[in-house]
């Protein structure tokens, strides 16, 4: 995990509410992103940011939005919008010129 | 066609065997290579970082790149029951990273 956090570790949501998933980070790494991981799919981008207050989509950024108004901090927000949301959603950073993500410990959310 | 393509395996193997891992890949741009190594409701956790082709031993783990065949390999000497998890390979080309679904390991003491 090194210098990243991610809260809460479980997340329980009802259906048409919208959650907010943290990822703090004290690396100082420039770049920050969001990944989903479901089971036989691997992970996929949600949306990454590379600068503070600049951000781009994924892959897969319907129903999902985030915010970078400071260089540790990157949170998503699923909103209701988001059809399928249960998954394990990771957050990773990387210092650019570089060319190797680490990972923060994950948050898995479960729709009921 | 996926970018990255990964045997999900389950791969079973006794203690002390030789681990071959192995993803190929569609994209002849991406040139920076990794294998991640994830347990269990964890976050993936770097094991290798290579550029390139060639290979690049660290300890038990060897990773090895071959660009001209697009396809790249992780090797475990001497696997520990400490090594069953998933192993994800991982490549860039530039600030996007793309994976392969990972292949779940099980080392039998």
């Amino acid at each position: 995990d090194g210098g990243i956090t991610q809260s809460p570790k479980y997340l329980f949501r009802k259906e048409g509410q919208n959650v907010t998933l943290s990822c703090e980070q004290n690396l100082n790494h420039d770049a920050m992103y969001w990944y989903r991981q479901d089971p036989g799919q691997g992970l996929r981008l949600i949306y990454y940011s590379q600068i503070v207050n600049d951000f781009q989509k994924g892959d897969i950024a319907e129903g999902y939005s985030v915010s970078r108004e400071k260089k540790e901090s990157f949170p998503l927000t699923v909103t209701s919008a988001q059809k399928n949301p249960t998954a394990f959603y990771l957050c990773a950073t990387r210092r650019l010129a570089t060319y190797t993500q680490y990972f923060g410990p994950g948050t898995r959310l479960t729709v009921l | 066609q996926k970018e990255v393509e990964q045997d999900p395996g389950p791969l079973s193997v006794p203690e002390g065997a030789i681990v071959s891992l192995n993803c190929t890949y569609s994209n002849s741009a991406f040139q920076y290579f990794m294998w991640y190594r994830q347990y269990s409701r964890k976050g993936p956790e770097l094991l290798m970082y290579t550029y390139s082709s060639g290979n690049k031993e660290d300890g038990r783990f060897t990773a090895q790149v071959d660009k001209s065949s697009k396809y790249i390999s992780l090797f475990i000497r001497d696997s520990q029951p400490s090594d069953s998890a998933t192993y994800l390979c991982a490549m860039s080309a530039g600030n996007q990273f793309y994976f392969g679904t990972g292949t779940s390991l099980t080392v039998i003491p």
